[in-house]
């Protein structure tokens, strides 16, 4: 059954510390990408990555950083210096990212909880 | 500034009936739109797109407008269904290298 698997579905974490949050895909897609949505907002892009070992800053990376080791796998590190973590991280993949037509498809998306 | 407008927060349509979601975009060079749909606590699902060279694409119950001159999409959702109860999102692209800009989303209630 392929997909995108986020876990966990809901994280808490204290003020201060860093936190990993996993995203894992078994589409085969070449392309990997981290977004946040805030209450009553759109999605905005935190990082990208189109293939192994290389990856690109979105809209909003300050504060984040990630890693793309394996195709399968993109984890997205919440930094200490992340203003506002508290928000929904959604990650997703594509096939076929250098055409205009790539379609991007969503994991289910962890709620993170700063306290 | 907002690339990709959703300017209705919140929309409410009756069962049966048809459900109108729009969206407005500023940028000219965008030239694949997309819509998405999402439950509360889960990630978006993909509902249909449309590329800039045409005016209307179709699956099913939904349907997608293009109009280029107003920068305007609409998403038509017929018959519209409890189950259509969601938040349907709009995003655009640029070019084969561009990101997806996502504009805010409406929340669409269908009552039975």
């Amino acid at each position: 059954d392929g997909g995108i698997t986020q876990s966990p579905k809901y994280l808490f974490r204290k003020e201060g510390q860093n936190v990993t949050l996993s995203c894992e895909q078994n589409l085969n897609h070449d392309a990997m990408y981290w977004y946040r949505q805030d209450p009553g907002q759109g999605l905005r892009l935190i990082y990208y990555s189109q293939i192994v070992n290389d990856f690109q800053k979105g809209d909003i990376a300050e504060g984040y950083s990630v890693s793309r080791e394996k195709k399968e796998s993109f984890p997205l590190t919440v930094t200490s210096a992340q203003k506002n973590p508290t928000a929904f991280y959604l990650c997703a993949s594509s096939s076929q990212p250098g055409l205009i037509t790539d379609t991007q498809y969503f994991g289910p998306g962890t709620r993170l909880t700063v306290l | 500034d907002q690339q990709v407008k959703q300017n209705s927060p919140s929309l409410s349509v009756q069962e049966g009936r048809i459900s109108i979601l729009n969206c407005d975009y500023t940028n000219s060079m965008f030239d694949y739109f997309l819509w998405y749909k999402k439950y509360p606590a889960e990630g978006p699902t993909f509902l249909i797109s449309i590329s800039s060279i045409k005016d209307k694409n179709e699956d099913g119950r939904f349907t997608v407008f293009l109009n280029k001159s107003a920068k305007h999409l609409s998403l038509h959702i017929v018959p519209s269904q409890p189950g259509d109860s969601a938040v349907y999102f709009c995003a655009a692209r640029e070019g084969s290298q561009g990101n997806l800009i996502f504009g805010k989303g409406t929340k669409l209630s269908v009552k039975p």
